[in-house]
């Protein structure tokens, strides 16, 4: 069964760092997701992105925040200049398969574990 | 705006038995997606059942099922014969008519099951 994978698993880096999360999405899928859950809360929406720009986005994702679809099959996160507070657990996820007209379930990828030291 | 309400930080059930998960949530749309996921200590986000609003028939997926009412705006998890593998946190979460819309979440309910 196709699924949504995430690389790294976990990312350790220093606060001021910037840092890049990598996830591909489900082929065939069109519309994608960054999610972050700090530990203990709930998960909050980032950004969705479809045909190669932002369709919507969060007041969590400021300037400091960017996506990019640089080929055919990953989509990317980088956080220019991480601070403290972005340590969390960061989800891609990714909907729509054409091959079948219209899915209304989001697919999560296994995360990505943030710590900013 | 939407909202998710997850009313139970925590639940516990004896391992065999059955118990009920809440979720109530917030919206003026007529059309929408209703969501369980479950979340092991590995943190991985998994799909536990779906409900579209349109449907009156309540969702089953094998020993889950939801009992889904639309006019309360009330999402309940049902797990029966509860097994060991089934503690997590489970999070109750919303998706608008348009396949694009973000998900919203409840705070979720940790499930405990006793042995």
């Amino acid at each position: 069964e196709p699924e949504v994978t995430q690389t790294p698993s976990h990312q350790v880096t220093q606060m001021g760092q910037e840092v890049i999360l990598r996830c591909v999405p489900i082929s065939n899928h069109l519309y994608f997701y960054w999610y972050r859950q700090i530990l203990g809360q709930k998960v909050e929406f980032l950004v969705s992105f479809y045909n190669n720009e932002i369709s919507e986005k969060s007041e969590i994702f400021d300037d400091q925040f960017s996506v990019e679809r640089p080929d055919g099959s990953n989509f990317t996160l980088k956080i220019r200049s991480t601070k403290l507070e972005d340590s969390a657990m960061y989800f891609c996820a990714s909907t729509w398969d054409t091959l079948v007209g219209h899915t209304d379930t989001q697919y999560f990828g296994p995360g990505t574990r943030l710590t900013v030291l | 705006a939407q909202t998710v309400t997850q009313s139970q930080p925590e639940m516990s059930v004896q391992e065999a038995e059955t118990v009920t998960l809440s979720c109530t949530y917030d919206t003026s749309e007529s059309d929408y997606y209703l969501f369980w996921y479950k979340q092991p200590p590995s943190r991985q986000m998994i799909l536990v059942i779906r409900q579209e609003a349109y449907k009156q028939q309540n969702a089953t997926e094998n020993r889950f099922s939801v009992n889904f009412q639309k006019a309360a705006k009330s999402f309940s998890l049902k797990i029966s014969d509860s097994q060991l593998g089934d503690a997590a946190m489970y999070f109750c979460a919303y998706r608008g008519p348009s396949s694009n819309y973000q998900l919203i979440w409840g705070a979720g309910t940790k499930l405990i099951i006793k042995p």
